[in-house]
């Protein structure tokens, strides 16, 4: 069964608006990590946010903000005003044994989000 | 601060041959390694992690290993490339505490795009 569900293929938003990235994932742990990546089109990942699961408030990273609910299992990622350069693919992942020994992620197939002028 | 280096950058090889890719960390000790590799259009699928030096778990079998040589030295090989190891190889480290406590955030290098013909 898929862990990280990401059930937007493509996005688009307008440059300077909002936009929010859906991710919802699956585990039966209670201690676990939230995170989303950015990979544009070099090819790199880039780190953008994370959740812990005991986490009370909601993460925030500049203009990224992470809208967790943890009884519907779903983290998604919030760009505010988007810019041009936020074009690219978005991967969602999670940690189970979170804080343990290994920490190994588990991605989502990914949101590609272009954004427009 | 801490950086991630791969080479090469990109590589074209021809079914049957050799392959080796490397990874190293700048920056940090005794960091967790990661090798994923990255289908076309695809998520990242983890196929190697190591928690110290010696010390790989292989997460999917195949034609592929990994060794860690040296604290923040991490190498994929393979003796015989097959058609199906064309992929994006990224390697990642995460920090860990002294506790042994691993922080789970993952930083990617920029990988290695490989083509086997």
């Amino acid at each position: 069964a898929q862990k990280i569900t990401q059930t937007q293929p493509g996005m688009f938003v307008q440059e300077k608006e909002a936009v929010t990235l859906d991710c919802t994932y699956d585990t039966s742990d209670q201690s676990y990590g939230l995170f989303w990546y950015k990979q544009p089109s070099s090819g790199e990942m880039i780190f953008l946010i994370y959740q812990g699961s005991y986490d009370e408030q909601n993460a925030t990273e500049g203009r990224y903000s992470l809208n967790f609910q943890k009884a519907r299992k779903s983290a998604n990622l919030v760009i505010s005003a988007s810019q041009l350069g936020d074009s690219a693919m978005y991967f969602c992942a999670m940690s189970e044994n979170y804080g343990g020994s290994q920490g190994n992620l588990i991605f989502g197939k990914g949101t590609k989000l272009s954004v427009k002028p | 601060s801490q950086t991630i280096h791969q080479w090469p950058a990109t590589l074209v090889q021809p079914v049957g041959s050799p392959l080796s890719l490397e990874c190293t960390v700048e920056g940090t000790s005794n960091p967790n390694l990661y090798w994923y590799r990255q289908a076309a259009g695809r998520g990242l699928q983890l196929l190697f992690y190591s928690v110290g030096i010696g010390q790989i778990s292989s997460e999917v079998p195949q034609n592929l290993s990994a060794s860690r040589p040296q604290d923040r030295q991490f190498i994929l090989s393979s003796k015989k490339l097959l058609l199906s190891d064309s992929g994006f190889y990224l390697c990642a480290w995460s920090r860990v505490e002294t506790s042994g406590r691993n922080t789970d955030t993952q930083y990617f290098g920029p990988g290695t795009r490989l083509t086997v013909l």
